[in-house]
């Protein structure tokens, strides 16, 4: 079975400019969530999206924003790109949100880069 | 709120060595406790985990115990290999309906033959 997919592997941006990811869940998991890991340090929660709607925010700018598909895949997009916007950033799927379906398996992400 | 101490790293070992790699975390609650592992160019891997207090998750040698009096789930293993190299994250999950992670820092570890 397919692991968690997402797209593109890597990608160069400018400042200033706008991105948008993508992520493909396991098959039969209805929740995504993205997380933004900076060199060196430990991912940090961006949203969580379960059955299309919004679960979950992390401490993130406006400009951070997404959605689920009713296939439940989803985008992540981010607008007017800064610097520190160069990060991986990984998603996750889950089956649900409690018990043992809430166990979360990640992608293997996407590398931004904002020159 | 809550949040995820682990030791600075690197660190490194010997091959067969033992490792211990200390967690403390702060949280309301009763939360869950991972750790996951993340190879060179890859995304994170679950390692293990626990959902309780006194439960013990254990995976490929690895054993971390969930212990709340001392707010802690320390990762072990009686002998390391090579391909143990990677880093390591421990994370948590808040009580609540809600699928969000918090993970620590980091910790890098480099074994040697």
């Amino acid at each position: 079975d397919a692991g968690v997919t997402q797209s593109p592997t890597h990608l160069i941006k400018t400042r200033g400019q706008h991105v948008t990811l993508r992520c493909s869940p396991i098959s039969g998991h209805k929740s995504v969530s993205w997380y933004q890991q900076v060199l060196g340090q430990g991912p940090q929660f961006i949203f969580q999206y379960y059955e299309k709607e919004e679960r979950g925010r992390g401490n993130f700018p406006d400009r951070f924003s997404a959605r689920q598909f009713p296939n439940y895949s989803s985008e992540l997009n981010v607008n007017a790109l800064l610097l520190g916007d160069s990060a991986l950033y990984l998603c996750a799927s889950s089956g649900g949100l409690a018990g043992v379906s809430y166990e979360q398996y990640f992608g293997p992400g996407t590398r931004l880069t904002v020159t | 709120g809550n949040s995820v101490t682990q030791m600075e790293g690197p660190v490194t070992l010997s091959e067969e060595a033992f490792l211990t790699i200390n967690c403390t975390y702060t949280a309301t609650g009763y939360p869950s406790l991972f750790w996951y592992v993340q190879y060179p160019g890859e995304g994170l891997q679950l390692l293990l985990k626990a959902t309780k207090a006194d439960d013990k998750g254990s995976n490929k040698g690895f054993e971390a115990t969930y212990r709340k009096e001392t707010t802690s789930f320390h990762l072990e293993k009686g002998s390391v290999q090579v391909s143990d190299s990677a880093v390591y994250f421990c994370a948590l999950r808040g009580s609540g309906n809600t699928g969000k992670l918090i993970f620590g820092q980091g910790t890098t570890l480099q074994v040697k033959p």
